[in-house]
């Protein structure tokens, strides 16, 4: 078994919101991701985490607050974004840091 | 500069043909190298994960590395209209520092089969 799961699928939300993107894995896997894609381009690594700790921080606005509660859950809080934001969020999450990752299906958030 | 290039194609071949699909990266130290496909809207989907040089089967599927010419390719034979969606290129970089999964994508290429 090798899934990800994300929710929600789809998210509008004014600029004023707070929202938060849940993701979660039940494969034991250490380490997890977030990651952004626009539209015809590749996906964009946000964030990494290894056990439960922020490993990587690729110099994302504070708009974007990650949270890791536990080995198995991984959250995006949203606040005040713009909608340049809006993306295709996608988290996936790794047996290591050594090897492959696995993706969720996504969150296809818009911004209005 | 660390980077990962691909051709974006599109790459149109006849079902049941023999796609290939090349990958070049610039971080001499790259030690994991992975092929995601992903369809149009979806997420992307492990294909295929190579850590050492030459080839690796796997079904349609085979991944083949060269880390001298710091190349990667994967072919598909009996290609499939299924099979079209953009594959993506992915090399996890030397991190000198420590161990990383930082994966740097290529910008992928567009794969059509025509029936």
């Amino acid at each position: 078994d090798t899934e990800v799961t994300q929710t929600p699928k789809h998210l509008v939300m004014g600029m004023t919101n707070k929202k938060s993107l849940k993701c979660e894995q039940h494969m034991g896997h250490r380490a997890m991701y977030w990651y952004k894609q626009k539209a015809k381009k590749p996906p964009e690594l946000m964030f990494v985490y290894s056990y439960e700790k922020l490993s990587i921080n690729e110099s994302v606005p504070s708009r974007f607050s990650p949270e890791c509660p536990n080995s198995s859950l991984l959250n995006l809080h949203l606040h005040a974004l713009q909608p340049e934001d809006s993306a295709l969020y996608l988290c996936a999450s790794s047996q290591d840091l050594y090897t492959e990752a696995f993706f969720g299906q996504g969150t296809r958030l818009t911004v209005v | 500069q660390k980077e990962v290039e691909q051709n974006s194609g599109p790459l149109s071949v006849p079902e049941g043909a023999i796609a290939s699909l090349n990958c070049t990266y610039s971080d001499r130290g790259s030690q994991s190298f992975f092929w995601y496909r992903q369809y149009s809207g979806k997420s992307p989907e492990l294909i295929m994960s190579i850590y050492s040089n030459g080839d690796k089967e796997d079904g349609r599927f085979t991944a083949q590395l060269n880390k001298a010419s710091q190349y990667v390719s994967l072919l598909i034979r009996d290609s499939q209209p299924s099979d079209s969606a953009t594959y993506l290129c992915a090399v996890n970089p030397m991190n000198y520092g420590g161990a990383t999964n930082k994966l740097i994508f290529g910008t992928g290429t567009l794969l059509a089969v025509q029936p």
